[in-house]
């Protein structure tokens, strides 16, 4: 079945540092990627998507590219800022009817 | 604006009584989710709708029922027999032949 696998955190990162939060995945096709926020207390917002290989994904500084190759969709930022400090989702899906397939999320720190 | 609300934001309930969480949205979404979230844990699927008066059993149903009688609203219910029911409720909906699902604020739910 379809699977979503992303790095286990918590991942601790000084203010201006470079993110890197790997996500690769399990699917037959060519399901859509994302990346969802989640910040306490509150519920997931869309940060970015894809939904063809080589596409792109980016938003807020964030950016993850669709790599078929690899089956992954890495999610970056160049310079984190405290208010970056978040749980951090990837997910996939192949559409229509089925369902969202979730990682297990990454709990992001960003300290001062 | 257009979005999901959930209500109420935080709810108390003592054991053996059974509870209905509510979940609303205007974005004219033909599919409902409800997600059950364990603190430091990923987003587990309750049940979900496709379409009015119509839904299914997600991984962890037991325990919990829905209806769907109005393309609007997939109130949930908590029953008694859910044995550890204090966690943290997310509702979500998404277009028929979308990709990407758009979440409420959610609920956090605590027995007393």
């Amino acid at each position: 079945g379809n699977s979503v696998t992303q790095m286990e955190g918590p991942v601790t990162l000084s203010e201006e540092a470079f993110l890197t939060i790997n996500c690769t995945y399990t699917a037959t096709g060519y399901p859509s990627l994302f990346w969802y926020v989640q910040y306490p207390g509150e519920g997931l917002q869309l940060l970015l998507k894809a939904t063809k290989a080589d596409d792109k994904g980016s938003n807020k500084g964030f950016e993850a590219t669709y790599r078929k190759e690899t089956t992954s969709f890495h999610l970056e930022k160049g310079s984190v800022q405290v208010s970056d400090s978040a749980v951090y989702f990837c997910a996939l899906s192949k559409g229509g009817s089925e369902k969202l397939v979730f990682g297990k999320g990454t709990k992001l720190t960003v300290n001062p | 604006d257009g979005g999901i609300t959930q209500s109420p934001k935080y709810l108390f309930r003592k054991e053996g009584q059974n509870v209905t969480l509510s979940c609303e949205q205007n974005l004219n979404h033909d599919a409902m989710y409800w997600y059950r979230q364990d603190p430091g844990q990923g987003l587990r699927l309750i049940y979900y709708s496709q379409i009015v008066n119509d839904f299914q059993k997600g991984d962890i149903a037991e325990g919990y029922s829905v209806s769907r009688e109005k393309k609007e609203s997939f109130p949930l219910t908590v029953t008694s027999a859910q044995k550890n029911p204090t966690a943290f409720y997310l509702c979500a909906s998404s277009s028929a032949s979308g990709y990407e699902q758009f979440f409420g604020p959610g609920t956090r739910l605590t027995v007393l």
